[in-house]
């Protein structure tokens, strides 16, 4: 079984502060993802990677960056978090058309 | 315009009933489409990826219709167990590993 896990369930964070968000795939899979999810939006893309050290934006990068310094192991950076950074925060990884999330991260940013 | 649209319902259906959820996609050019299931407060999981010619697994069926840009599903005998919202996720051919995501549609099966 594919398992995807990401660090934390709830994160509450103040305004300003630097937030990591990491994201571990076991299944040796090249593509990883970072969603966030907010109602009546849906799910979007913040960033992707195909490989280590390889990343490229989705829809929404503007706020976040990210890392991937190991096949396994990808990492969403808030740099300076803002309240309407505040989400339901999903990682992915992806064996051919099939993308397997992790549980979520639900970040609120007072 | 969104690149996917769903209605998001509810749909509150009773039982045994047949309900069928449509999406739209606006990318002409898109190539794989897929059902994803969400139960409340849990990641999404595959439901199942919808081929041109039309598939089915057990009670659920999907379409695409190419000409009119939608990709249906249709879930036979509802359990209460098919209570989610499902999400239609469409792949662009050109653009590799982006994933485009609808809001979802929300569906209740009541006893």
């Amino acid at each position: 079984d594919v398992k995807v896990t990401q660090s934390s369930r709830y994160l509450v964070k103040r305004t300003g502060e630097k937030v990591f968000l990491e994201c571990v795939q076991d299944m040796d899979h090249e593509n990883m993802f970072w969603y966030r999810q907010d109602p009546g939006l849906g799910l979007r893309l913040i960033y992707f990677s195909y490989d280590v050290k390889m990343k490229e934006k989705g829809d929404i990068p503007e706020g976040y960056s990210v890392s991937r310094e190991k096949k396994e192991r990808f990492s969403l950076i808030l740099e300076s978090a803002s309240t309407n950074q505040t989400s339901m925060y999903l990682c992915a990884s992806r064996r051919e058309v099939e993308q397997y999330f992790g549980p979520g991260t639900r970040l609120t940013v007072t | 315009r969104k690149e996917v649209e769903q209605d998001p319902g509810p749909f509150n259906v009773p039982e045994g009933a047949t309900v069928a959820f449509n999406c739209t996609y606006s990318n002409s050019a898109s190539q794989s489409f897929f059902w994803y299931r969400q139960d409340c407060r849990k990641e999404p999981k595959l439901l199942m990826s919808v081929y041109s010619s039309g598939n089915e697994d057990g009670r659920f069926t999907a379409q695409l219709n190419r000409a009119s840009q939608y990709i249906s599903l249709l879930i036979r005998d509802s359990k209460l167990s098919d209570s989610a919202t499902y999400l239609c996720v469409v792949n662009p051919a050109n653009t590799g590993n982006q994933f485009y995501f609808g809001t979802g549609t929300s569906l209740t099966v009541i006893p």
